[in-house]
């Protein structure tokens, strides 16, 4: 079974508006962290947004917020007022404190902004 | 200089050569990881290594050889490849119980097609 689950493969905004990418993990671990990587075409992974499993608080971090609905294993990325810039792939990452450092990707969603 | 590089770049090899990747890190961290990205697939963790001593393989078929010789260099070491390991390899890096998040940072990539 996939840990995490990217169902967007492609997403469309124009700038200036938000847009939300879905994520959605599973794991047994109480202790884990979530994380949003943005990767450019030039390939480079770029750090976004962590949450833990253990914060009450959704993480913000200038215009990325983390939707986190521990509950349903949702860990949704926002994005306001888009920019050109932001076209890129963004994966969604999960790290298990009882499996180590290594992270757990999904396949991505790809944004597509617009002006 | 930028926290990860990586190169080459870009790499194109025949089935019976021998070569290898570089990752150097200039952040102190002392976690560095091997990463494969193939079209459509997420990110699979290849190895692990912590203070130069390999912590996880991934069941990496023996093609690939990594060495850590210290702390800030990483090298995957590929002999006899197959087609179907063109790919995307990252490196990444950790602090170990370090970063605001404990988050790993990433190199560009070296973009590898195996003929």
């Amino acid at each position: 079974a996939q840990k995490i689950t990217q169902t967007q493969p492609g997403m469309f905004v124009q700038e200036k508006e938000a847009v939300t990418l879905d994520c959605t993990y599973d794991t047994s671990d109480q202790s884990y962290g979530l994380f949003w990587y943005k990767q450019p075409s030039s390939g480079e992974m770029i750090f976004l947004i962590y949450q833990g499993s253990y914060d009450e608080q959704n993480a913000t971090e200038g215009r990325y917020s983390l939707n986190f609905q521990k509950a349903r294993k949702s860990a949704n990325l926002v994005i306001s007022a888009s920019q050109l810039g932001d076209s890129a792939m963004y994966f969604c990452a999960m790290r298990e404190a009882q499996a180590g450092t290594a992270l757990i990707f999904g396949k991505g969603t790809t944004l597509s902004v617009s002006s | 200089e930028t926290g990860v590089t990586q190169t080459p770049r870009h790499l194109v090899m025949g089935m019976t050569n021998k070569k290898s990747l570089k990752c150097e890190q200039h952040l102190g961290h002392n976690a560095m990881y091997w990463y494969k990205q193939s079209a459509k697939k997420p990110l699979e963790l290849m190895f692990v290594y912590n203070f130069k001593e390999q912590t996880e393989n991934n069941s990496v078929p023996s093609r690939f050889s990594p060495e850590c010789p210290n702390s800030s260099h990483l090298f995957l070491h590929l002999h006899t490849l197959q087609p179907e390991d063109s790919a995307l390899y990252l490196c990444a890096s950790k602090a170990e119980g370090g970063g605001r998040f404990n988050e790993q940072f990433f190199g560009p990539g070296t973009r590898l097609t195996v003929l």
